[in-house]
């Protein structure tokens, strides 16, 4: 079957650095999108791996390894507003998203 | 700006009624459109997947007599839920997918059965 594994809730210092983890079993695999959502509101896009290593936006990066079936967010100079959860969703075989329920990142002065 | 808008945001409707949310493409027109149910503190769950011209395709246990969807140019999306009860109110987003499979989602409309 197909399974995604984040941990539930995290919390963190603002300031501080999170990595935010993600193993993944899908049927094929076209690569990983990370979203972004904050409670009441549908996700934004943060970032797409298709090819192993690290991507990184701003204060943003993703990480992802094929064979491992693994991926993470990391997260740098951490503001109060990224506060949210954090939804891990590789594409399957037949470009389908595959949600898991995502990490609710707690963020703390 | 935004890719892609849904309308309403919000609703309340009494039960036994119908309610229609408007989805559309404002960027690029999406021959691809999806629709996700999301409850509390859940992940999203795909009902259905919208093409342009053609009947939609549901997901495993999505009464498609109940939501019905219609996608009837490249650029909106229809999705009404009909004879609406409560255990119905969620929170509905669509999304539309582009050439490299990212997907822009709407705002999501509130739906709340009384």
């Amino acid at each position: 079957g197909q399974n995604i594994d984040q941990p539930t809730e995290m919390t963190a210092t603002e300031g501080a650095i999170v990595q935010i983890n993600c193993t993944y079993q899908t049927s094929g695999f076209n690569g990983l999108f990370w979203y972004q959502q904050h409670a009441g509101e549908a996700p934004t896009f943060l970032s797409y791996n298709v090819l192993d290593g690290l991507e990184e936006k701003g204060r943003f990066s993703s990480f992802l390894s094929r064979s491992k079936g693994y991926s993470y967010l990391l997260l740098k100079e951490l503001q109060m507003k990224d506060s949210a959860s954090y939804l891990c969703a590789p594409l399957d075989s037949n470009y389908q998203l595959i949600w898991g329920a995502g990490t609710k990142l707690i963020i703390k002065p | 700006g935004a890719v892609v808008s849904q309308h309403p945001s919000r609703v309340i409707c009494k039960s036994g009624t119908s309610v229609k949310i408007e989805c559309r493409s404002l960027d690029f027109q999406a021959t691809t459109m999806f629709w996700y149910r999301q409850f509390p503190k859940q992940s999203l769950m795909l009902m259905a997947t919208s093409n342009e011209g053609s009947k939609a395709t549901y997901e495993q246990g999505v009464e498609k007599d109940k939501f019905l969807i219609n996608h009837a140019s490249l650029t909106l999306s229809t999705l009404t839920v009909t004879s609406a009860h409560p255990e119905d109110s969620s929170f509905y987003i669509c999304s539309v997918r582009r050439r490299d499979y990212e997907q822009y989602f709407g705002p999501g409309t509130r739906l709340t059965v009384t």
